[in-house]
């Protein structure tokens, strides 16, 4: 049973450029989490998704963010008009079970992250 | 506003000893709480877990303790081991804590 997978595993991009973070989530596991973890900090959530659901984007900058979760394929990460801010370590995780904000109630499974750095 | 903190950025322990890591909580609406390792370069794993109708939840090596009242939680971690070095985060619903780095001499 494969764990989540997370694509690819470094990505540098200039100023301006589109990023563009794939998640596949365990399978069996229909909601997925991301977050942002900056250079000497912790890990800050961004977005809960469920298929086709984004159930909380509180943590997702107002511009520039956007997350998807398709039907089919996997979980996207995009960010448009990279700044050198964004540069940070994006991990991606996923759980079987309901997660929401107080209630969460299982562990989730991370990835390996996605590393972008933008030059 | 940081819902979950960990005031420790950092513990360094003798290889043996005890080691006694600490998070805090705001929020009285959390029911479940767990405890993650990082190494370098790789994701979060999970190691441990607690829920809110339970004060201690004991697993090999690492217990963890849950103190409602105070809204606080620690993970203690006996014997440490150096390849216990690791960042560990705590967490509550979709919110982590900063984390602390753990350092076990030999």
């Amino acid at each position: 049973n494969a764990g989540v997978m997370q694509n690819p595993r470094h990505l540098v991009r200039r100023r301006g450029q589109e990023a563009r973070l794939r998640c596949s989530p365990m399978k069996g596991h229909s909601h997925v989490y991301w977050y942002r973890q900056l250079p000497e900090e912790g890990l800050k959530f961004m977005v809960y998704l469920q298929k086709e659901n984004i159930i909380d984007e509180s943590g997702m900058p107002k511009e520039r963010f956007s997350a998807e979760f398709p039907k089919e394929g996997p979980s996207i990460l995009r960010i448009q008009q990279v700044v050198r801010g964004d540069s940070a370590a994006y991990f991606c995780a996923s759980s079987p079970l309901l997660g929401q904000g107080a209630g969460m109630n299982t562990e989730a499974f991370f990835g390996q992250g996605t590393r972008l750095t933008v030059v | 506003d940081q819902q979950v903190k960990q005031n420790s950025p950092s513990l360094s322990v003798q290889e043996g000893r005890i080691s006694i890591l600490n998070c805090d909580y705001t929020n009285s609406m959390f029911d479940y709480f767990l405890w993650y390792k990082k190494y370098p370069a790789e994701g979060p794993t999970f190691l441990i877990s607690i829920s809110s109708i339970k004060d201690k939840n004991e697993d090999g090596r690492f217990t963890v303790f849950l103190n409602k009242s105070a809204k606080h939680l620690s993970l203690h971690i006996v014997p440490s081991q150096p390849g216990d070095s690791a960042v560990y985060f705590c967490a509550a619903g979709l919110t982590f804590g900063e984390g602390t780095q753990l350092t076990v001499n030999p």
